[in-house]
């Protein structure tokens, strides 16, 4: 597509429900980030892809966080048994390699109540 | 441990002034630097970047300078205008070996009309 696309935009769950959240990355970018900016926070450095796998995941806060790509394409963010600390809004990026520049996504604004 | 920070959260400015936003990092080896603008519910947009082989780099209105000694990287908008309002990130990397940038917390400008 055009840009990065995110679905959905906003997502509200309750305390220990599962998500997941997607990420349709610019076609033909190899590689893929997921951040996500707590509410007074930076953007936080969740896990990369290049291609279909995962080199870093040193950014994921818990085994409760878990990431794939498939296709070299779409990406889905799964949280578990979500805790009220997992509200933010997570960000997808994607690059023509490793070490260029990001397109990000808008994000998904995931609310737990 | 914040390697990139950016201390000051928010700064006011009058239209047609100039904006100066701050940006610090500490990791020695971070060799290229770019600045994202951020607008409410959108994802960040890439703005201007500069190479550690440079001090400056000038983009129309903005122009970033790095003062490598002092780990010190500063954006200027001029003259500023109310559409430049939004949160500004600066993200650091290494060119050797990380493909992933390192954000700071962001700095919320006004534009004042």
């Amino acid at each position: 597509g055009a840009g990065v696309s995110q679905s959905p935009s906003n997502k509200v769950t309750e305390k220990g429900k599962d998500v997941e959240l997607r990420c349709d990355p610019i076609s033909g970018h190899t590689a893929l980030y997921w951040y996500r900016q707590s509410l007074g926070q930076g953007l936080e450095f969740l896990i990369y892809f290049q291609g279909n796998s995962a080199p870093d995941k040193s950014g994921l806060p818990s085994d409760r966080f878990s990431a794939e790509r498939t296709g070299g394409s779409v990406s889905t963010l799964t949280i578990q048994r979500t805790q009220q600390e997992d509200s933010a809004v997570y960000l997808c990026a994607s690059s023509r390699g490793q070490g260029d520049g990001y397109t990000f996504g808008s994000g998904t604004r995931l609310t737990v109540v | 441990d914040q390697q990139v920070k950016q201390n000051s959260p928010s700064l006011s400015v009058q239209e047609g002034r100039i904006s100066i936003l701050n940006c610090d990092y500490t990791n020695s080896m971070f060799d290229y630097f770019l600045w994202y603008k951020k607008y409410p519910a959108e994802g960040p947009t890439f703005l201007i970047s500069i190479s550690s082989i440079k001090d400056k780099n000038e983009d129309g209105r903005f122009t970033v300078f790095l003062n490598k000694s002092a780990k010190h990287l500063s954006l200027h908008i001029v003259p500023s205008q109310p559409g430049d309002s939004a949160v500004y990130f600066c993200a650091a990397k290494s060119t050797s070996g990380t493909y992933k940038y390192i954000f700071g917390t962001g700095t919320r400008l006004k534009v004042l009309a």
